[in-house]
């Protein structure tokens, strides 16, 4: 079965440093998409940035970028420049290429930026 | 465009009463689908449907009933409600790669 981890449940940076932020997953296929879910006090979802695993190169999405490690399954991600409106839970989640319709998450870490 | 609406924003249910929460998207979606969001544990699949007419169960389906009439509409009922139902709910629709999620609904079961 496919898992995904989170094994930092709290991260803190200072406002216009970086931060990484790791996710690790577990899954026998070899097609797949990663994602990474901000989910501020409002409780909304918002797509932050997706991966497609066929594609070599890193994802990045303005301050936001990830360092995808296929063959150690890994996919980070980096958020450089923080600003105090980063501060969320973040989770990351893995789904199946094709029809199905299940994201998995992990169990998501909280980021907390200081002024 | 309202994207993926859900209703209601708040709920408090006694033990053992019913209710739908009702789910709607705009975006000619054909994939819906309904998670569940607890402290600690990330957001589980509780139903998910890959187009009108056509449902199936996630992970913790137990509990949960749901139909797909139309493409824009996947509403989830509590048949019965218990304490261990008590979670922020979120409904999601998607077409091709990326899951838009509605703004969930945090219900109470007392």
């Amino acid at each position: 079965a496919q898992t995904v981890t989170q094994s930092q449940p709290e991260m803190s940076v200072q406002e216009a440093e970086t931060v990484t932020l790791s996710c690790t997953y577990d899954t026998s296929e070899s097609d797949y998409y990663l994602f990474w879910y901000k989910q501020p006090p409002s409780r909304q979802m918002i797509l932050v940035i997706r991966q497609e695993a066929y594609k070599q190169q890193n994802a990045t999405e303005n301050r936001f970028s990830v360092n995808f490690q296929k063959a150690a399954k890994s996919f980070s991600l980096k958020i450089s420049d923080s600003q105090l409106g980063d501060a969320a839970m973040y989770f990351c989640a893995y789904r199946a290429g094709g029809a199905t319709n299940k994201l998995i998450f992990g169990t998501g870490t909280l980021l907390a930026v200081q002024p | 465009n309202a994207g993926v609406t859900q209703t209601p924003k708040f709920q408090v249910l006694k033990t053992g009463q019913s209710m739908t929460l009702q789910c709607a998207q705009d975006m000619n979606h054909e994939y819906m689908s309904w998670y569940r969001q607890d402290p600690g544990m990330g957001l589980r699949l509780i139903h998910y449907s890959v187009g009108a007419g056509i449902t199936d169960q996630g992970e913790v389906p137990n509990g949960y009933n749901v139909s797909r009439s139309t493409t824009e509409d996947f509403p989830l009922r509590l048949l019965s409600a218990a304490p261990s139902q008590t979670s922020v709910y979120f409904c999601a629709s998607r077409r091709q790669t990326e899951a838009f999620f509605g703004q969930g609904t945090r219900l109470t079961v007392v």
